[in-house]
């Protein structure tokens, strides 16, 4: 079953813009990690961010938690054609499997 | 980093023949290792849990005759998919988790099986 629901499913924006995506999930987790699908390709290990965590860097990514939200949003910032992808959260709760949501398709314009 | 492979990266079948899809952890030892299904333009949905050694856990829907999943080692799963049938095309990923290194928790995933059965 599916954990996560990205928020918006879509989204097309212009090269140098910041994009923003939701996930939201269901039950209580230990970690929610984020990851970047090209199409018909692999995944692509974004960050990992522990339940107790609020706030994760790593370049131009800004991972946010909210566990009373159950929510969690990622920010890519000056965003590059290259950033064109699939991107999802997936959440487990430590020696589980992790379950994904649905994933939002990011269009960048160059 | 550790990594995991798959193989074979696509295969093409005729519907009614039986296809494997093996998944290896190349530098570090996984008890489990989990596969998914992915269709087009939809997320990953987890299939099963392979545990090395004993019988493979599997997702409800999921038809474990059809799916068979064998951990006979350490470092290799496989999953036959049996009389395959147009339906079953889809990208199969599988992942791992590094049971014996520093973060258990986390899963490595390989890059995937493109599976198109005609």
């Amino acid at each position: 079953s599916q954990q996560g629901e990205e928020d918006p499913q879509a989204l097309s924006i212009q090269e140098g813009e910041n994009a923003t995506m939701n996930c939201s999930y269901k039950t209580s987790i230990n970690n929610l990690q984020w990851y970047r699908q090209n199409s018909g390709r692999g995944l692509v290990h974004l960050i990992l961010i522990r339940s107790n965590e609020r706030e994760k860097h790593s370049g131009r990514l800004r991972v946010t938690l909210d566990t009373s939200k159950k929510s969690s949003s990622l920010l890519i910032t000056a965003s590059r054609a290259a950033d064109t992808a699939s991107y999802f959260c997936a959440t487990d709760l430590g020696y589980t499997p992790l379950v994904f949501g649905k994933g939002t398709r990011l269009s960048v314009i160059a | 980093g550790a990594v995991v492979s798959q193989h074979p990266s696509w295969v093409i079948c005729k519907s009614g023949t039986s296809v494997k899809i093996e998944c290896r952890s190349l530098d570090f030892q996984a008890t489990t290792m989990f596969w998914y299904r992915q269709f087009p333009k939809q997320s990953l949905m987890l299939m099963a849990t392979s545990n090395e050694g004993s019988k493979a856990t599997y997702e409800q829907g999921v038809e474990k005759d059809k799916f068979l999943i064998n951990h006979a080692s350490l470092t290799l799963s496989t999953l036959t998919v049996t009389s395959a049938h147009p339906e079953d095309s889809s990208f199969y990923i599988c992942s791992a988790r590094d049971t014996r290194g520093t973060r258990t928790d986390t899963q490595y995933f390989g890059p995937g099986t493109r599976l198109t059965v005609l």
